[in-house]
């Protein structure tokens, strides 16, 4: 039983790249998320999505994009990387958007230098 | 708008200590949801309770209970004596229209 699974696990960009982060849950959740975690702010909401084909912003949209083509996937872009993006991320899956628990993947180290 | 404060950045205590972490929350809204996450060494959140604004009953789970009080706006996590094993960061969050949370406390328990 995955639950929710984020690839890669680490890596690492100089300013100016471009990747994507990938997100799977195997849970039929509808709502999926992407937070970041940084030292002494906890995890702040990026952008989440409530079914396939919508995403939302959340607190700290800026400079990252995001899609959910298929209802199990939520990917995580970065088109231009700032060292202001290294930070650990998380994505999360939920039932529902409010009152269940979210279940969360391991977690992508990036670093941007 | 919502936010959690959770005071206590670092907390470390010895094996068979209790210990008290404190979340205290704000919102508008009458109807929210109040959760605590542990994150271990590993990484992961592992979810550990959920708690809604029209249930003020506390909640005990072996070691861990939980004191949920609205008139301060606080959903405090008790552990009874502690474990090394419970050494982690762990986190509040308040649940509106989305999930937000707090900064987190570390705790460390030596043994």
């Amino acid at each position: 039983n995955a639950g929710v699974t984020q690839t890669p696990k680490f890596r690492v960009l100089k300013t100016g790249q471009s990747m994507t982060l990938l997100c799977a849950q195997d849970m039929n959740h509808e709502y999926m998320y992407w937070y970041r975690q940084d030292p002494g702010m906890g995890l702040r909401l990026i952008h989440y999505s409530v079914g396939e084909g919508t995403t939302a912003k959340g607190e700290v949209p800026d400079g990252y994009n995001v899609s959910r083509l298929k209802k199990q996937n939520f990917l995580l872009g970065l088109e231009s990387a700032a060292p202001s993006q290294t930070s650990v991320y998380f994505c999360a899956s939920s039932y529902n958007r409010v009152n269940t628990e979210a279940f969360f993947g391991q977690g992508t180290r990036l670093t941007v230098v | 708008a919502q936010k959690v404060t959770q005071a206590q950045t670092e907390i470390s205590v010895v094996e068979k200590e209790d210990v008290t972490l404190d979340c205290v929350y704000e919102t508008r809204d009458t109807t929210y949801y109040l959760f605590w996450y542990k994150q271990p060494p590993s990484g992961e959140l592992v979810f550990l309770i959920r708690r809604n604004s029209f249930d003020e009953q506390n909640e005990i789970s072996g070691r861990y209970s939980w004191n949920f009080q609205k008139s301060t706006s606080s959903f405090n996590f008790t552990i009874t004596a502690s474990q090394v094993v419970d050494s982690a960061v762990y986190f509040c969050a308040l649940s509106v229209a989305d999930m937000r949370f707090g900064a987190g406390t570390r705790l460390t328990v030596k043994p």
